[in-house]
């Protein structure tokens, strides 16, 4: 069966220092991958999807980035980091046959 | 995608049905409903999705109206494990690379 894991699950970094999360997706093979961000009480905003190894596409301008070095890794990245960017950040992939997003468990980032 | 319209939060007892509102009066012909659920401080799950006839899983039975400009998720015998939010989406299966937009959704409390 399809999982995906997310690491770290917890992070607390200073402002401006860089970021690197992970997300690696196992039982499926050229997933559509998705990067969302979810700030305290609200809904989930798309960041970055990727329909494949190399291939990103932003959905809003931000301070983050982007890559799918593997066809089932994931990573979100950003140089120096604000604390607009703290929030809940959840990777997930795409079921082949309904489409439905399968999510991982998150990394609740904290900006100080 | 359609916009949708939910409730921002409901109450429910224990041991009775659920019943989630959902309007979505912009749907197109190939758009179908998805609906996910949040549990605090976990990522979103997938429970069900339709395109205009009513459909039943082991967790929730999904009631699309006739000219499917609105549905409901129906819980049958809730429970408090049930208290999340839940979220309603309506997209092609396979247009838009899959993306799906989250709104702030129904915050629904389980009470014993």
């Amino acid at each position: 069966s399809q999982t995906i894991h997310q690491w770290p699950a917890t992070l607390v970094q200073p402002v401006g220092s860089p970021l690197s999360l992970e997300c690696t997706v196992e039982g499926t093979s050229n997933p559509n991958l998705y990067w969302y961000r979810q700030a305290a009480g609200r809904g989930l905003q798309l960041l970055f999807y990727s329909v494949g190894i190399g291939q990103i596409s932003s959905e809003v301008p931000q301070n983050l980035s982007a890559s799918r070095p593997q066809d089932r890794q994931f990573i979100l990245s950003s140089k120096k980091l604000l604390l607009s960017d703290s929030g809940f950040y959840l990777c997930a992939w795409r079921g082949q046959v309904y489409n439905e997003q399968f999510f991982g468990p998150g990394t609740r980032l904290t900006v100080l | 995608d359609a916009k949708t319209t939910q409730p921002p939060s409901m109450d429910c007892a224990e041991g009775r049905a659920a019943n989630l509102p959902c309007n979505h009066s912009t749907i197109s012909g190939n758009e179908y409903v998805y609906w996910y659920r949040q549990i605090h401080s976990q990522g979103p799950q997938y429970i069900i999705h339709g395109l205009k006839n009513n459909e039943t899983n082991e967790m929730a039975s999904l009631i699309i109206t006739e000219d499917r400009k609105s549905s409901t998720l129906i819980l049958p015998h809730a429970t408090l494990r049930d208290t999340a939010v839940y979220y309603c989406i309506v997209r092609g299966v396979n247009t838009n690379a899959g993306k799906s937009t989250f709104g702030d959704g129904t915050t629904l409390t389980v009470k014993p």
